[in-house]
């Protein structure tokens, strides 16, 4: 079975400053697709990028970007210019290439500083 | 884009009753829905997966006879805590499946409280 693993709980940054968040998966299969979904505290599931694993070029979203490594099976979101909107909880989510459903992980929340 | 309208967004019911939930896909239909909880500080927990026109796929451990899912038609989805106790509070979302591997969309959530 797939896991997605967040070993960052917390993560607290300084306004207009950048961070990384990081998220580990284990999976067998070759082909699959990765998100980073953002829940604010209105507790809404919103889209924040996602990531084809066939593609070698890390997907980007204005200020979100990722640094996907598939054989190391890493997929770190990293936020520049950092919002006080930004603040939430982040989740990883694995999905596999049957497109069944989502795996996601523990979540980090972040903090922004003014 | 793809909206999914998840109501009520709150409820307090009292232990022994039922309580339904509806997502609804507003423009587009889902032929796969998704039932997830969430406790206070958590990762979104799949319940099962509901697909129109045939019976709910049930994660291991949810009680199908407690959450009873219903998605009789391409656009609705329904769960029934059924017999609600306090340790069914919770936050339960929904989402359905867009087509393609372009990932999914939610509903808003619903925080149900039983007293």
């Amino acid at each position: 079975a797939q896991t997605v693993t967040q070993s960052q709980p917390e993560m607290s940054v300084q306004e207009a400053e950048t961070v990384t968040l990081s998220c580990t998966y284990d999976t067998s299969e070759s082909d699959y697709y990765l998100f980073w979904y953002k829940q604010p505290p209105s507790r809404q599931m919103i889209l924040v990028i996602r990531q084809e694993a066939y593609k070698q070029q890390n997907a980007t979203e204005n200020r979100f970007s990722v640094n996907f490594q598939k054989a190391a099976k890493s997929f770190s979101l990293k936020i520049s210019d950092s919002q006080l909107g930004d603040a939430a909880m982040y989740f990883c989510a694995y999905l596999g290439s049957s497109g069944d459903k989502l795996t996601f992980g523990t979540g980090t929340r972040l903090a922004v500083r003014p | 884009g793809a909206v999914v309208s998840q109501h009520p967004s709150r409820v307090i019911c009292k232990s022994g009753t039922s309580v339904k939930i509806e997502c609804r896909s507003l423009d587009f239909q889902a032929t796969t829905m998704f039932w997830y909880r969430q406790f206070p500080k958590k990762s979104l927990m799949l319940m099962a997966t509901s697909n129109e026109g045939s019976k709910a796929t049930y994660e291991q451990g949810v009680e199908k006879d407690k959450f009873l899912i219903n998605h009789a038609s391409l656009t609705l989805s329904t769960l029934t805590v059924t017999s609600a106790h306090p340790e069914d509070s919770s936050f339960y979302i929904c989402s359905a499946a867009l087509d393609g591997p372009y990932g999914y969309t939610f509903g808003s959530g619903t925080r149900l409280t039983v007293v």
